[in-house]
């Protein structure tokens, strides 16, 4: 069935490092994926979406390139702040049921120490 | 305006009680969903409705009970609260077949003692 691994956390980092989190999938054909992030004490929200194999999702200075020859949606930040300290979910729509259920990964927290 | 909102915010509660939590978009959405998230994060879909129908229904104690009165609102209904309940609750709202992209209420924090 449709699956999405995350590297585990939490990942500390310290300000203007470079970040990776890491996200593979499995998954029927070719959905779109997608990376959510949760600042805390709030609801999940949308960070950036790839609809294609190749395309590449950017937002806020975060960027995901979809690899379909790795199965693969790595998250990249080049320098990291503070503000970025959140949970970082790797997403798809499974196939299984019309794509009206999303497949979360579980998460990988982040903190930013200055 | 908000888009997605959850009321209560927080809900203390004892052991065996009932409990309700309530949920409005304004996102004009016919989808919406109630997920569960543990201590460490995890998240768990519960329910899905499209324009107030159930859709998904996943493997939830049968003391969870959603209603839908319309389709811009989705309701969690809880019997006999046990301590393992304990958790954040979150709505969320898409569009049909759209459901990668999904709109997260605050959540509602969910205490059983």
């Amino acid at each position: 069935g449709d699956s999405v691994t995350q590297m585990e956390g939490p990942v500390t980092l310290s300000e203007e490092a470079f970040l990776t989190i890491n996200c593979t999938y499995t998954a029927t054909g070719y959905p779109s994926l997608f990376w959510y992030v949760q600042y805390p004490g709030e609801g999940l929200q949308l960070l950036l979406k790839a609809t294609k194999a190749d395309d590449k999702g950017s937002n806020k200075g975060f960027e995901a390139t979809y690899r379909k020859e790795t199965t693969s949606f790595h998250l990249e930040k080049g320098s990291v702040q503070v503000s970025d300290s959140a949970v970082y979910f790797c997403a798809l729509p499974s196939a299984k049921t019309s794509y009206d259920k999303v497949i979360f990964g579980p998460g990988t927290s982040l903190s930013v120490i200055p | 305006d908000t888009a997605v909102s959850q009321t209560p915010k927080y809900l203390v509660t004892q052991m065996g009680n009932d409990k309700s939590i309530k949920c409005e978009q304004n996102l004009g959405h016919d989808t919406m969903y109630w997920y569960k998230q543990d201590s460490k994060k995890f998240l768990k879909i519960m329910f899905s409705y499209n324009n107030k129908e159930l859709i998904i229904n996943e493997t939830v104690p049968n003391r969870f009970s959603p209603k839908s009165p319309d389709k811009a609102h989705l309701n969690l209904h809880i019997n006999s609260l046990e301590l393992g309940d304990s958790a954040v609750y979150f709505c969320a709202s898409s569009q049909p077949g759209g459901a990668g992209e999904q709109y997260f209420g605050p959540g509602t924090r969910l205490t059983v003692t």
